[in-house]
């Protein structure tokens, strides 16, 4: 099954350390997008890249976050001086371009947690 | 503002019932409505998609129907199993590649 995965699975940090998550999308998925998913809630996103262009960002992505998007394959989503409120799980999502009424395919996130 | 809302928060049936959920979302402008499944610790997988000319449609024993004049969605669960126990989460297309997603229900099937 070639579906999107996610890399780690888990994280474990102290506050104040960086941390980067990888996503490997669906190999014919142009679009890829980042979620953050806290206890009882649905998905919040976060950014989304077509190709290799970073074309969409939400307020909630602070200055600490950077996501990149190199040749338009995989992806990382890196936090800066973590903080004990970005303990969630990480979603990464592919779609193809094509028909935008094509679901999201969802990896199964990464869960990160901070001491 | 766009919003999705999805009720009840959470619901126990035992297995073998059927079971409706239900979505009501304010999104402009409004492209699609999708349900997804996610089970715990896993990420959602997509059971249905329906455009706006769209009422209904099936994926197995899940039925979702679309009422874009009220803007309410339902997902209805038929002859439920164990393994039904999830969130089902409403999510409504905006438009090219945007989505506005709800809380989700927690669905709880016994034996």
């Amino acid at each position: 099954d070639t579906g999107v995965s996610q890399d780690p699975r888990h994280k474990i940090t102290k506050r104040g350390q960086n941390v980067t998550f990888r996503c490997d999308p669906i190999s014919e998925h142009n679009r890829l997008y980042w979620y953050r998913q806290t206890l009882g809630q649905g998905p919040e996103f976060l950014t989304y890249f077509q190709n290799e262009a970073q074309l969409e960002k939400s307020r909630l992505l602070s200055d600490r976050f950077s996501a990149e998007r190199p040749k338009g394959s995989f992806s990382t989503l890196e936090i800066q001086r973590t903080e004990q409120g970005d303990s969630a799980m990480y979603l990464c999502a592919s779609s193809f371009q094509g028909d935008s009424n094509q679901p999201q395919h969802f990896g199964d996130g990464t869960r990160l947690s901070i001491l | 503002k766009n919003q999705v809302e999805q009720s009840p928060q959470s619901l126990i049936i035992l297995e073998g019932k059927n079971c409706t959920l239900q979505c009501n979302y304010t999104v402009s402008p409004f492209s699609n409505l999708r349900w997804y499944k996610q089970d715990t610790g896993r990420g959602p997988v997509s059971l249905t998609i329906m455009t706006f000319s769209e009422n209904t449609k099936s994926n197995g024993r899940y039925t979702a129907t679309l009422d874009a004049d009220t803007k309410q969605s339902s997902l209805h669960i038929t002859a439920s199993q164990l393994s039904d126990s999830a969130s089902y989460i409403c999510v409504a297309g905006t438009g090219g590649f945007k989505t506005i997603f709800g809380a989700g229900t927690r669905l709880f099937v016994k034996a």
